[in-house]
């Protein structure tokens, strides 16, 4: 595609249940991040896939949340139990390459989770 | 971010220069990056900077690097009001990936 893409772009539910996220990165790029921004908030890192490697998943605030990388392509990040705490924009990057490279990070326009 | 720094709001008038500022705290930091978030969009790459150097300029933006007091500054000349968003100044040191600050919202009046 064009660019990176995520769906859906907004999602509503309600405290305890379980949500996916989508993100499809731009056609070959190696390397696949996601973030989470809360309201006036940074970007906070979430996890890293790079390749074949095991991702990073060091930014994962809680073993509510999960993610995986089918095929070196999609990936889907998942929350479960949602919390209102967990309401904030999720945003997927990818780049050409990894960290370390210069390369550019390619931002999706995001998933806006709102937990009721 | 917690590791890197930047104050959340900067007004200024259109035609006037900005001045963005970040401070970071990995001296290791081998990229240092600008980014740009407009309103409901995702974040697009407005300049980057490697380590080894001390100034970019790109057209209108330019770069200042200060590895000593690990300062980092992005400078809009002649500033539009298209230019009102948020700017992001982010590190990528290797181990991970890119480390934040909480963003400059800046606003620009006619």
């Amino acid at each position: 595609g064009a660019g990176v893409s995520q769906s859906p772009s907004n999602k509503v539910t309600e405290k305890g249940k379980d949500v996916e996220l989508r993100c499809d990165p731009i056609s070959g790029h190696t390397a696949l991040y996601w973030y989470r921004q809360s309201l006036g908030q940074g970007l906070e890192f979430l996890i890293y896939f790079q390749g074949n490697s095991a991702p990073d998943k060091s930014g994962l605030p809680s073993d509510r949340f999960s993610a995986e990388r089918t095929g070196g392509s999609v990936s889907t990040l998942t929350i479960q139990r949602t919390q209102q705490e967990d309401s904030a924009v999720y945003l997927c990057a990818s780049s050409l390459q990894g960290v370390l490279s210069g390369g550019e990070q390619f931002f999706g326009p995001g998933t806006r989770l709102t937990v009721l | 971010g917690e590791d890197v720094e930047q104050s959340l709001f900067l007004s200024v008038r259109e035609g006037d220069s900005s001045v963005i500022n970040c401070t970071y705290t990995d001296s290791s930091s081998t990229y240092l990056y600008w980014y740009k978030q407009e309103p409901g969009a995702g974040l697009q790459l407005l300049t980057y900077i490697f380590s080894n150097m001390d100034m970019k300029q790109d057209q209108r933006l330019t770069v200042l690097l200060n590895k000593k007091d690990k300062h980092l500054s992005l400078r809009i000349a002649d500033t539009q009001t298209g230019d009102s968003a948020i700017y992001f100044c982010a590190e990528d040191t290797g181990r991970r990936a890119l480390t934040f600050g909480s963003g400059t919202r800046l606003q620009v009046q006619p």
